[in-house]
Parts: structure tokens; C-alpha cells; sequence
């Protein structure tokens, strides 16, 4: 159970294809970000949006592109992707970005590029 | 900068036996201390967070965690685990500071179960 869902679950996709992961959290939260989870390495941070406003880019390349239209949705478009940008990518809500404060996350999209 | 370490990746226990997964950080500044849990095929959720007070922390599930400064350590324990209790565990921290502060992950630990 969980107030921040992730659509699609699972998606294969070209390296010219493009497609977009959609996330929306039902928690009345004001900031919302994307992770990074690959095998053996930590959690990275790609993005972080507070009240709709792009707040961090972790260093992030240009084929990742974040939408945030709402307080409540997150989208990631995706584009001329890498074999190694295979992962599985997490959507996180929180009340705000001011410390402390509890993350809570999607089921994450399982991403694979061929 | 912060670091987390989780030294160990994949720890196997009996079930009922008890369970410590071990988490250290580094940090210049104070810190916030939290453990999520992963089961398969879900995203993380928070089993418990350090803010200040009482340096023993209690959360879900029946799992505890202590903070110790010293040896920069937050390790994670429960003293009898359930099968249930198979998933990957995450430690983090993020800095006691004003404005935006990222959560820094460790890689994680396995927690396997077995009858």
C-alpha cells in the first residue's frame, strides 16, 4: 500500500525510442523527486521539485527530462537512452524540503534499454 | 560530504535467531540517521528515523536502531526476525542543516530469512 504510485511498473525500450514514467503521490505533499537505483550502488538522487519548481539536477544528462505540471504528479521523459541507464527508477514525496523530513517512496519503474 | 557504509551485503539468519545489520557514517555536521526497508517488487519504506533525543530509536516491525556518535555508528537490530522480515535494508543520512539537505544512502543489506 502506498500513497505515491508509479506507471509503468516495468518498461523495455529501444535506445532511440522515447517514453515518459509517470508518478503521482495522493499524500498532499509539496516536493517530489526521482531516484536512481542500480545494482550494488547506493540510492542517486536525479531531481527534486518543491511546490513545482525544479529545485536540484544531480548532474543528470540532457536525456533525462523532468516534468512537474502539479504538486502531485512528476513525469520523466526519456529519449536516445543508454544500455546503462537500466535500473529500476523511484518516484519520492515528501511534506517539503526542509530538514527533517520523510521521503516516501513509489514502487519504482523497471526500466531496461536494449 | 557525507558517506554511508553497509558493510555487509547479504546477511543469512535462522528465523526467530536474532539480527544485526551494521550501518556507519561520516559527516562533519550533525546528523539525521534513518533506515528504509525494501521488500521485492516494492519501493523503500521508512522502519525508523534519528532526529535527536533518546539515542535508541524504536519503528516498525519490532526493529530498533542506536545512535552512536562516537563510533559514528546507527546499526539496526531486532531480536527475533520472521521470514516476513526478508528484504533489503537502507541506511541514510542527511545533514543537520538549513534549506534543502539530500538523503545519502548505503548500498544496502540483504536480510535472507530461512526456516
Amino acid at each position: 500500500e502506498t500513497g505515491v504510485t508509479q506507471t509503468p511498473r516495468h518498461l523495455v525500450m529501444g535506445m532511440t525510442n522515447k517514453k515518459s514514467l509517470k508518478c503521482e503521490q495522493h499524500l498532499g505533499h509539496n516536493a517530489m523527486y526521482w531516484y536512481k537505483q542500480s545494482a550494488k550502488k547506493p540510492l542517486e538522487l536525479m531531481f527534486v521539485y518543491n511546490f513545482k519548481e525544479q529545485t536540484e539536477n544531480n548532474s543528470v544528462p540532457s536525456r533525462f527530462s523532468p516534468e512537474c505540471p502539479n504538486s502531485s504528479h512528476l513525469f520523466l521523459h526519456l529519449h536516445t537512452l543508454q544500455p546503462e541507464d537500466s535500473a529500476l527508477y523511484l518516484c519520492a514525496s515528501s511534506q517539503g524540503t526542509g530538514n527533517p523530513y520523510e521521503q516516501y517512496f513509489g514502487p519504482g519503474t523497471r526500466l531496461t534499454v536494449t | 560530504a557525507q558517506s554511508v557504509t553497509q558493510l555487509d551485503s547479504q546477511v543469512p539468519v535462522f528465523e526467530e535467531a536474532p539480527v544485526e545489520l551494521r550501518c556507519n557514517y561520516s559527516s562533519s555536521v550533525s546528523v539525521y540517521l534513518f533506515w528504509y526497508v525494501q521488500y521485492p517488487n516494492q519501493g523503500l519504506q521508512l522502519l525508523l528515523k534519528y532526529l535527536s533525543g533518546s539515542t535508541l530509536v524504536k519503528g516498525i516491525n519490532g526493529f530498533e536502531a542506536e545512535f552512536n556518535k562516537s563510533q559514528t555508528s546507527f546499526h539496526l537490530r531486532k531480536p527475533s526476525v520472521h521470514i516476513s522480515d526478508t528484504a533489503e535494508y537502507f541506511c541514510a543520512v542527511s545533514s543537520d542543516g538549513t534549506g534543502f539537505q539530500k538523503l545519502v544512502f548505503g548500498t544496502g543489506t540483504r536480510l535472507l530469512v530461512s526456516p
